[in-house]
């Protein structure tokens, strides 16, 4: 089974708009990390936010925001005022307690931000 | 330099040919790892050095042969590769220990080509 999945291959958001990037996992471990990553075209993967499993409060960076549902297995990405440099690739991924040097990744999505 | 570099960025190869690929971190990490991250594909984690010791090996082939000198450099001996092995190839690095909190930081990728 997919440890991450991320069903929307690609999303549109207008300039200036929030737009939620969905991201369920799989995971029978009790302590686990979730991270989003970014990734230009240019191609280094960005750490963008992480949310850890006991962490009862949802993470915020800035103008990203990660809708953590425990019981529902799911971290979506919220970006706020989208700005067209935010255009890229974002993967959610996540790290178990057990074999922790692993880091899933999903497919990803590409998320063009419109003028 | 900040952060984490890799050389080269681009690199056509034949399938008789032998090249490395070189990371260097400047992060004080102790962990370091490659990742292939094919079209359509999740990133694949391919090695883990922690303070240069092995500790993964995703069945990776043998024509990928992973060197850690120093806890600062990884490199990626490549040789007799397949036109499947084309893809863009990653480096990052953390602080060891395999912790969930532990965010990895990614350099730019060496695209590769192999003819």
């Amino acid at each position: 089974a997919q440890k991450i999945t991320q069903t929307q291959p690609g999303m549109f958001v207008q300039e200036k708009e929030a737009v939620t990037l969905d991201c369920t996992y799989d995971t029978s471990d009790p302590s686990y990390g979730l991270f989003w990553y970014k990734q230009p075209s240019s191609g280094e993967m960005i750490f963008l936010i992480y949310q850890g499993s006991y962490d009862q409060q949802n993470a915020t960076e800035g103008r990203y925001s990660l809708n953590f549902q425990k019981a529902r297995k799911s971290a979506n990405l919220v970006i706020s005022a989208s700005q067209l440099g935010d255009s890229a690739m974002y993967f959610c991924a996540m790290r178990e307690e057990t074999g922790a040097n692993n880091l899933f990744f999903g497919t990803g999505t590409r998320l063009t931000v419109i003028p | 330099e900040t952060g984490v570099t890799q050389t080269p960025r681009h690199l056509v190869m034949g399938m008789t040919n032998k090249k490395s690929l070189k990371c260097e971190q400047h992060l004080g990490h102790n962990a370091m790892y490659w990742y292939k991250q094919s079209a359509k594909k999740p990133l694949e984690l391919m090695f883990v050095y922690n303070f240069k010791e092995q500790t993964e090996n995703n069945s990776v082939p043998s024509r990928f042969s992973p060197e850690c000198p120093n806890s600062s450099h990884l490199f990626l001996h490549l040789h007799t590769l397949q036109p499947e092995d084309s893809a863009l190839y990653l480096c990052a690095s953390s602080q060891a220990g395999g912790s969930v909190f532990y965010e990895q930081y990614f350099g730019p990728g060496t695209r590769l080509t192999v003819t």
